[in-house]
């Protein structure tokens, strides 16, 4: 059962520095989101991909990040000029769109740890 | 998405059944009723959903009320392994508008006790 990967699964840097994360989501999956988790909270939404579109950006996701889904495959987020702010689990989740009327269901991966010293 | 009320945390003893509720007064009559749990530093899981009709599956079961104001997750063999927050969420179907995204609040800490 191949499910969501994200890589690293851990990264710590210097303030200042960019940091890029990349999120491989379920086959044939033709939405991907991202979303963030600081200690304590619940994850908050930060973009999401209905194949390669980027169609929604959180208040959250200042211009120091970017997000790409080429090909409307693997994603990744990068982070420039990092802050300590910006520490957290930044985690991916995709699901499969189904017709109007119906839900889908997201499914995370295992996220990615970032330490900003 | 209509917001949830789910207490901060409860306790359980391994074995028995665990009962969490969750309450959304103001749920839309499309939307659904999502329930992930999160072990500690993992990624949120997903356990099940439902939207009107009781639920289960291999993991839980979803008892949604008749009024659908509020739900209840059962675990019915709690193990040390489903120490975790569990996150009720109400989520509206479809494929646009603003049902993309999950709004996570936080959840409850089920602590499964030997």
């Amino acid at each position: 059962d191949t499910g969501v990967s994200q890589d690293p699964r851990h990264k710590i840097t210097k303030r200042g520095q960019n940091v890029t994360f990349r999120c491989d989501p379920i086959s044939e999956h033709n939405r991907l989101y991202w979303y963030r988790q600081t200690l304590g909270q619940g994850p908050e939404f930060l973009t999401y991909f209905q194949n390669e579109a980027q169609l929604e950006k959180s208040r959250l996701l200042s211009d120091r990040f970017s997000a790409e889904r080429p090909k409307g495959s693997f994603s990744t987020l990068e982070i420039q000029r990092t802050e300590q702010g910006d520490s957290a689990m930044y985690l991916c989740a995709s699901s499969l769109r189904v017709t109007s009327g119906a839900t889908d269901t997201q499914y995370f991966g295992p996220g990615t740890r970032l330490t900003v010293l | 998405d209509a917001k949830t009320t789910q207490p901060t945390s409860m306790d359980c003893a391994e074995g028995r059944a665990a009962n969490l509720p969750c309450n959304h007064s103001t749920i839309s009559g499309n939307e659904y009723v999502y329930w992930y749990r999160q072990i500690h530093s993992q990624g949120p899981q997903y356990i099940i959903h439902g939207l009107k009709n009781n639920e289960t599956n291999e993991m839980a079961s979803l008892i949604i009320t008749e009024d659908r104001k509020s739900s209840t997750l059962i675990l019915p063999h709690a193990t040390l392994r489903d120490t975790a927050v569990y996150y009720c969420i109400v989520r509206a179907a479809g494929g646009g508008g603003s049902n993309y995204k999950l709004t996570f609040g936080k959840g409850t800490l089920l602590t499964v006790n030997p």
